[in-house]
């Protein structure tokens, strides 16, 4: 499979508790995002990374959250003390920086988060 | 600001029947690209097809097209020849030339489609 990859698809933890998801963008990928969605809403941009480098943060993203890229292929999304409204599916994409193709943002299966 | 509007919560097809998929939206950057995506039960979102606003054919990509409607901040998806694996949540999303790299998503439509 050469898709997007997340993991773990599904945590359930108890509010406090540190969590982090692991996501393996498409080889050569060099742009990388992550969106959290919650039921019955689209997803939402927390960040984006090129290569290394993290050029883009919502203000969704606050300090209990880190995300990082090192080497510019595989990316962790920490979460620090979990609270309930951080339940949420938390997606990541990967997408090339160049061209047209650019255009075309991949998205993995997302990672299930819920915070008891 | 952008924003993405899509008014149907819900809409029913039966199969082998064409369907359209409402979405309009809002921006003040110069130039966007317009993005369908699906979302069957499982949670991925699988890409479907893209518009940008300067080309000038609407996209198509299979059983999928984009009726693109500039003066009316409109992009609607039109599937032809529904079929049973067609049933999901498609959302519509646009990306801004000055907005940064993110994809701003509208609230999405769910789709049945009937035997």
């Amino acid at each position: 499979d050469t898709g997007v990859s997340q993991n773990p698809r599904h945590k359930i933890t108890k509010r406090g508790q540190n969590v982090t998801f692991r996501c393996d963008p498409i080889s050569e990928h060099n742009r990388l995002y992550w969106y959290r969605q919650t039921l019955g809403q689209g997803p939402e941009f927390l960040t984006y990374f090129q290569n290394e480098a993290q050029l883009e943060k919502s203000r969704l993203l606050s300090d209990r959250f880190s995300a990082e890229r090192p080497k510019g292929s595989f990316s962790t999304l920490e979460i620090q003390r979990t609270e309930q409204g951080d339940s949420a599916m938390y997606l990541c994409a990967s997408s090339h920086g160049q061209g047209s193709s650019g255009n075309t943002i991949y998205f993995g299966e997302g990672s299930w988060l819920t915070v008891v | 600001a952008q924003k993405i509007t899509q008014t149907q919560p819900g809409m029913f097809v039966q199969e082998k029947e064409a369907v359209t998929l409402d979405c309009t939206y809002d921006t003040s950057d110069p130039s966007y690209g317009l993005f369908w995506y699906k979302q069957p039960s499982s949670g991925e979102m699988i890409f479907l097809i893209y518009q940008g606003s300067y080309d000038q054919q609407n996209a198509t990509e299979g059983r999928y097209s984009l009726n693109f409607q500039k003066a009316r901040k409109s992009a609607n998806l039109v599937i032809s020849a529904s079929q049973l694996g067609d049933s999901a949540m498609y959302f519509c999303a646009m990306r801004g030339s000055n907005s940064g790299y993110a994809l701003n998503f509208g609230k999405g439509t769910s789709l049945l489609v009937t035997p």
